[in-house]
């Protein structure tokens, strides 16, 4: 079985610390992809990577960086939150961009 | 704005209804596919639909696609209460690129 795991459940930052949120896979995917889900706004995807070092900004890049400097592990880096950053947060893979994405348990952040 | 607009926002049926969700879309997709969040967790993939396909079936689930209305419709059969989650549709949109845009979600409450 696939499987995605995020490095925190439940993460509190205050406003301008440095946020990392790490997701790792197990099935040697090469497409990663991060998420955040908002009430009444569905998933919104924020970046998504197709391979090692490889990079593409989707709906909502702002405020936001990622790194992906091995395979199975895909890093979301807020610089500086902000408030309207509180957010869930999910991370998925999958072995083609369009294909089946595996999910991970997802990482609600409040930023005070 | 989002590919995929799932409708109703919410639905609450009893146990052993079915319960019918849709999902609109705006562009020619490649495939189409269905997700299920319980609260609070990740996302789980039910099935994909792709665009030269009318119907598919999986356990309880039927989905079918209507690619000259751009639309597709879940229905789960003899629901549970475990059936209660919200559900997503997922598509990739021909001038996308490498990766899925989701609906909004239906919230699916199914009453013991």
């Amino acid at each position: 079985d696939v499987k995605v795991t995020q490095s925190s459940r439940y993460l509190v930052k205050r406003t301008g610390e440095k946020v990392f949120l790490e997701c790792v896979q197990d099935m040697d995917h090469e497409n990663m992809f991060w998420y955040r889900q908002d009430p009444g706004l569905g998933l919104r995807l924020i970046y998504f990577s197709y391979d090692v070092k490889m990079k593409e900004k989707g709906d909502i890049p702002e405020g936001y960086s990622v790194s992906r400097e091995k395979k199975e592990r895909f890093s979301l880096i807020l610089e500086s939150a902000s408030t309207n950053q509180t957010s869930m947060y999910l991370c998925a893979s999958s072995f083609g961009g369009i294909d089946e994405q595996f999910f991970g348990p997802g990482t609600r952040l409040t930023v005070l | 704005s989002q590919q995929g607009e799932e409708d109703p926002q919410a639905l609450s049926i009893q146990e052993g209804e079915n319960a019918t969700m849709n999902c609109s879309y705006k562009t020619s997709i490649n495939n189409l596919q269905w997700y299920r969040q319980n609260s609070g967790r990740g996302l789980v993939h039910l099935i994909l639909i792709r665009s030269n396909e009318r119907e598919k079936h999986s356990g309880r689930l039927r989905v079918t696609l209507d690619t000259s209305k751009k639309s597709s419709s879940l229905l789960i059969t003899a629901s549970r209460a475990a059936d209660t989650a919200s559900y997503f549709c997922a598509t990739d949109a021909n001038n996308a690129g490498n990766m899925l845009t989701f609906g909004g979600g239906t919230r699916l409450m199914v009453k013991p």
